[in-house]
């Protein structure tokens, strides 16, 4: 069975500083692994994704993510995290066998201070 | 691209009534998903469609929730006899194939009083 877990429902970072939202997942093949974010009343967007290649992915407004296989990990960060940052995270797994199903963890919301 | 559209925004219902939630998703997307979202919480996996044909339904979801997808376009998700714990955000995805993103309507708000 699949799952997906963040271990902290919220981070808190200063305006400038370099933020990492924590994702870690469990999966019986190989995983495609997604990060997605929602914003207060908006749908959720399509942040990166790992296929496969570089462990390194970067995606949407500066975000990258650093897929770690030895430790089922795919921790989401920034260099400079920016107020307008503030939003709730979510870390999601689809199994490469079965093709379709997206599983999503709890989600983190992050919160940055100017 | 115009994205995936869901409709109602929002629907207000009193407990044992009927509900009927529509999505139209990208066109070009053969697969489409349904979740349901509560406070706090992630999306949490309802059903799949690939074309017209309904692959996967959660064991979580009871017989009173069915949804189709009728020529394997638009897709609508029905809830019978509603009950206060249907009260929840229900959203629709699409997607192009297995390794892409899905692509989220902005949801349709379900109240039960």
């Amino acid at each position: 069975a699949q799952s997906v877990a963040q271990p902290e429902d919220q981070v808190n970072v200063a305006e400038g500083n370099p933020l990492t939202v924590k994702c870690t997942y469990s999966v019986s093949g190989n995983p495609y692994l997604f990060w997605y974010v929602q914003y207060p009343n908006r749908g959720l967007q399509f942040l990166l994704k790992y296929i496969t290649g570089d462990n390194l992915v970067k995606g949407s407004y500066g975000f990258e993510a650093e897929f770690n296989k030895s430790q089922t990990s795919f921790h989401l960060k920034k260099p400079s995290a920016l107020v307008s940052d503030s939003a709730l995270y979510f870390c999601a797994v689809r199994d490469r066998r079965g093709g379709f199903k997206t599983i999503f963890g709890a989600g983190t919301r992050l919160f940055v201070k100017a | 691209d115009t994205g995936v559209s869901q409709n109602p925004r929002h629907k207000i219902t009193k407990r044992g009534q009927n509900v009927t939630f529509r999505c139209d998703p990208i066109s070009e997307h053969n697969r489409l998903y349904w979740y349901r979202q509560t406070l706090g919480q992630g999306p949490e996996f309802l059903t799949y469609f690939q074309n017209e044909a309904q692959l996967e339904k959660s064991r979580l979801l009871s017989d009173r929730f069915s949804a189709e997808r009728p020529k394997g376009s638009f897709s609508t998700l029905e809830i019978q006899r509603t009950e206060q714990g249907d009260s929840a955000m229900y959203l629709c995805a699409s997607s192009l194939d297995a390794s892409s993103p899905l692509h989220f309507g902005n949801g349709t708000r379900l109240t039960v009083t």
